[in-house]
């Protein structure tokens, strides 16, 4: 079956601008969560929706946000990009039922989409 | 949320085995582990996962101390391709905590 789908796969912004990034998580997955990854940081878990409803959100701020749609599939949107904002922004997507975050068989993640600030 | 601590790296020759161990002193009744494998620009890639005891897959075990305060992955007979950054992951699986990854193990295999 197909795996969790991130487009674009690169993007290169200016400071200031805003960018929205893309999730297709698995065929029957309804829980989509969002990583930032930077060298310095690591991975940060930034928010997480289940049936289009965020769950859970992460220390980041309030530039940083999301949303889920009826089919799952679920954007992040970072408005006035700082130059610090550069990172690889992962998606993951896992088969958690309503009660539950952390999923048995753990989530499945997608490739990636590497934004860069200039 | 059980904080994780693990090496930041290790260094294995090829065909050997590798254990690498994690340490997750107050790792709650309700908490399994899971641990993920991450090559470069791309996402963590779901290992092997447990609750006590051992467990072992197609490519790894993973074992666990009566008190699972630590657990240890186990890799045998690594190759070059296993050389990747891994993390160990500890959660609830009826909680609604935040999910925390380490700073992961890089494992380098060396020819």
């Amino acid at each position: 079956k197909a795996g969790v789908t991130q487009t674009p796969r690169y993007l290169i912004k200016t400071r200031g601008q805003q960018v929205t990034l893309s999730c297709s998580p698995i065929s029957g997955h309804r829980s989509v969560s969002w990583y930032q990854q930077t060298p310095g940081q690591g991975l940060q878990f930034l928010f997480e929706y289940f049936s289009e409803t965020q769950r859970n959100k992460g220390n980041f701020p309030g530039r940083f946000s999301g949303r889920q749609f009826s089919n799952s599939r679920s954007e992040m949107n970072v408005s006035t990009l700082e130059l610090g904002d550069s990172a690889l922004y992962l998606c993951a997507s896992s088969p958690v039922e309503a009660g539950e975050l952390f999923p048995l068989g753990g989530y499945t993640f997608g490739s990636g989409t590497r934004l860069t600030v200039v | 949320l059980a904080k994780t601590t693990q090496p930041i790296s290790m260094d294995s020759y090829e065909g050997q085995e590798v254990n690498i161990t994690c340490s997750h002193n107050n790792i709650a009744t309700n908490d399994y582990i899971t641990w993920y494998q991450q090559f470069p620009s791309q996402g963590p890639r779901f290992i092997i996962q447990g609750y006590k005891t051992k467990v072992t897959n197609e490519v790894a075990s993973l074992f666990i101390p009566a008190d699972r305060k630590s657990s240890t992955l186990s890799l045998p007979r690594v190759s070059l391709s296993d050389t990747a950054v891994y993390y160990c992951l500890v959660g609830d699986t009826g909680g609604y905590q935040k999910v925390t990854f380490g700073t992961g193990t890089k494992l380098q295999v060396i020819p």
